[in-house]
């Protein structure tokens, strides 16, 4: 069965400084992956996904995320965390064959000025 | 509408009473999820359409939970006999065709969904 581990519950940067947020599934082919952010208060937005081709997919502000199928991984990072940033992320996992997507258990990221 | 939208925004209810949860996708949108968010938890998934029939019902937590679509447009999500570990954000997402070919699904802003 497909699942999605996010390791990390939660998060500590301080403005400025670089994230890294870890995302590993568990699927027995070629998967799409995508990362949402949910910020205070706010729905879930789409940061990027990856469907094919090139394995560094960049997204909205400022993320990018690598898909590594190796080590059946899709980090998510960003250079130059900002003080918006602190939300909730999620990463979710869907299936070429299947109209479905799993969502980790999420990442939860606090910005320290 | 511009987004997915869901009435009501907050709904606060008895123990043992139904409850109607409902969503309007994006229009022309064939593809319509519904997921629970408890307190601090991610999101579970509930049950997902592709126009009016419903491949997957999986995620449904009992016999008390059911869903329709009409018109391969508005949902709705219906409680019985609500219970207090109902409480919770449902949320509905809508994607174009679907997300096997990689579409992204919008979400809309939830009801928040209160047992007493």
């Amino acid at each position: 069965a497909q699942s999605v581990t996010q390791p990390d519950i939660h998060i500590t940067v301080s403005e400025g400084a670089s994230l890294e947020l870890r995302c590993n599934y568990s699927y027995g082919a070629t998967p799409y992956l995508f990362w949402y952010v949910q910020s205070p208060g706010q729905g879930l937005q789409l940061l990027l996904k990856y469907f094919s081709g090139d394995t560094l997919v960049q997204g909205i502000k400022g993320f990018e995320a690598e898909f590594k199928r190796s080590q059946s991984s899709f980090n998510l990072r960003k250079p130059s965390v900002h003080w918006s940033d602190a939300a909730e992320y999620f990463c979710a996992v869907g299936k070429t064959s299947y109209d479905k997507v799993i969502f980790g258990p999420g990442t939860s990221l606090s910005v320290i000025p | 509408g511009a987004g997915v939208s869901q009435s009501p925004s907050n709904k606060v209810t008895e123990k043992g009473k139904d409850v109607e949860l409902r969503c309007d996708p994006i229009s022309g949108h064939t593809a319509l999820y519904w997921y629970r968010q408890s307190l601090g938890q991610g999101l579970e998934f509930l049950i997902y359409f592709q126009g009016n029939s419903a491949p997957d019902k999986s995620g449904l937590p009992s016999d008390r939970f059911s869903a329709e679509r009409t018109g391969g447009s508005v949902s709705t999500l219906t409680i019985q006999r609500t219970q207090q570990e109902d409480s919770a954000v449902y949320l509905c997402a809508s994607s174009t065709t679907g997300t096997r070919f990689g579409n992204e699904q919008f979400f809309g802003p939830g009801t928040r969904l209160t047992v007493l």
